[in-house]
């Protein structure tokens, strides 16, 4: 079966923009994360979703970041008002209810001019 | 809060032999899960190898191993019989077991030589 996708591989905009990025998660997986991955750090929690509804949130750093998962499958990330210091790669995993291991999909790698 | 340390930021091993990626984490839990990632230039992050903490037993994957010592919070992966395609940036990371997310370290980059 097909892993996790992400789209698009690499995204360029310019400051102040608004962009989202897109998570396909595994098929059935109810589990959906996101992180975000500075240039050689581990990656950093942003958001959980159960389903369609965001079970944690805690790792959002500010109100510029948003995402949605409204049917319980595709998600998305939404950044408003691109600052320079939120280029990163941005990594989205699933994961099947009650599953302990996340499957990573290849990230989207932002970069902000 | 729990923290994930990996000491080492880069580590080299020929080919053919054997290396070990260290790892320490800091949490008041008693039940949780630790794993190993491995991260090549494509940025696919790949499962390696998973540990749940009650099990005492030491999880194997074929080359792959751990060394885990839950009282000095202590995770370490061993790699045996190296190949060229183990070059990549190793991540621990450790999950509560009632948790969601993955708390991570800062990597390893391993080099392989031929």
């Amino acid at each position: 079966g097909a892993g996790v996708s992400q789209t698009p591989s690499n995204k360029v905009t310019e400051k102040g923009k608004y962009v989202e990025l897109r998570c396909d998660p595994i098929s059935g997986h109810t589990a959906l994360y996101w992180y975000r991955q500075s240039l050689g750090q581990g990656p950093e929690f942003l958001i959980y979703f159960q389903g369609t509804g965001a079970a944690d949130d805690s790792g959002l750093p500010n109100d510029r970041f948003f995402a949605v998962r409204p049917e319980g499958s595709v998600s998305t990330l939404k950044i408003q008002r691109t600052e320079r210091g939120d280029s990163a790669v941005y990594l989205c995993a699933s994961s099947p209810q009650g599953g302990e291991t996340q499957y990573f999909g290849p990230g989207t790698r932002l970069l902000v001019l | 809060a729990q923290t994930v340390t990996q000491s080492q930021p880069e580590m080299s091993v020929q080919e053919a032999e054997t290396v070990t990626l260290s790892c320490t984490y800091d949490t008041s839990e008693s039940d949780y899960y630790l794993f190993w990632y491995k991260q090549p230039p494509s940025r696919q992050m790949i499962l390696v190898i998973r540990q749940e903490a009650y099990k005492q037993q030491n999880a194997t994957e074929n080359r792959f191993s751990v060394n885990f010592q839950k009282a000095a919070k202590s995770f370490s992966l061993k790699i045996s019989d190296s190949q060229l395609g183990d070059a990549a940036m190793y991540f621990c990371a450790y999950r509560q077991e009632y948790g969601n997310k993955l708390v991570f370290g800062a990597g390893t980059i391993l080099r392989v030589k031929s």
